[in-house]
């Protein structure tokens, strides 16, 4: 069964520090894998796509890494600012046949950033 | 662009009680999904269409949820009768072609169901 595994589950950061969170996927066979940004009360917003050979990419702040062989994920972001509090979601995309696709979320790390 | 739009963003009703949600997805935008999201948890797909076509309905319960599609364009996500545990927000979300992207979702604001 696909899964996808996040930690934290939450995180408490201050202001200006620098924070990293996981994403272990079971997914397979694997097409990519997404970050979504999901600020309280509203739906949630891709940041960043990775694909099989894709090993790192940067968004402003935020840096996804990909390893595929591990099946691991990470999103680091630096130098933290309050409107980062939200909820991150790690999206991972099945590969399959005659134009379908399944996507299996994780439970997400809810992200407080504090003055 | 527009974003996906939907509504009610708000809704309380009591156990045993009808409620509908409607939206309406990214003009050109050929799927669409309607996601149920748990406090403190990810969302969890309840039906994907294919214009007006159901992909996926596996895990929409179907004695009490029922979804619709008509001409390809907007959707409506019906409970009926409400329980407690159907308190939620329900996202709704579209995209281009299901199989010719790279799975990129656009979601709606969600409605923010309360069963009392």
């Amino acid at each position: 069964k696909n899964q996808v595994e996040q930690s934290p589950q939450s995180l408490i950061i201050l202001e200006g520090k620098n924070c990293t969170l996981q994403c272990n996927y079971t997914v397979s066979p694997f097409s990519n894998l997404r970050w979504y940004k999901q600020d309280t009360g509203r739906g949630p917003v891709s940041l960043t796509i990775m694909t099989f050979s894709e090993n790192t990419k940067s968004n402003g702040r935020y840096t996804a890494t990909l390893d595929a062989d591990t099946k691991q994920s990470s999103l680091h972001i630096t130098a933290s600012q309050l409107s980062d509090s939200a909820s991150y979601i790690c999206v991972v995309r099945e590969a399959s046949g005659a134009g379908s696709y399944q996507l299996t979320f994780g439970k997400g790390t809810k992200l407080s950033v504090i003055p | 662009e527009a974003g996906v739009a939907q509504s009610p963003r708000y809704k309380i009703i009591e156990k045993r009680q009808s409620v509908a949600f409607w939206c309406n997805p990214i003009s050109g935008h050929a799927t669409l999904y309607w996601y149920q999201q748990i406090l403190g948890q990810g969302p969890k797909l309840l039906i994907q269409f294919q214009n007006n076509g159901v992909v996926d309905d596996s895990q929409l319960p179907k004695d009490r949820f029922s979804a619709e599609r008509l001409k390809g364009v907007d959707s409506t996500l019906k409970i009926q009768p409400a329980k407690l545990e159907d308190s939620a927000v329900y996202l709704c979300a579209s995209s281009l072609n299901g199989g010719k992207n790279t799975g990129e979702l656009f979601f709606g604001e969600g409605s923010r169901l309360t069963v009392l």
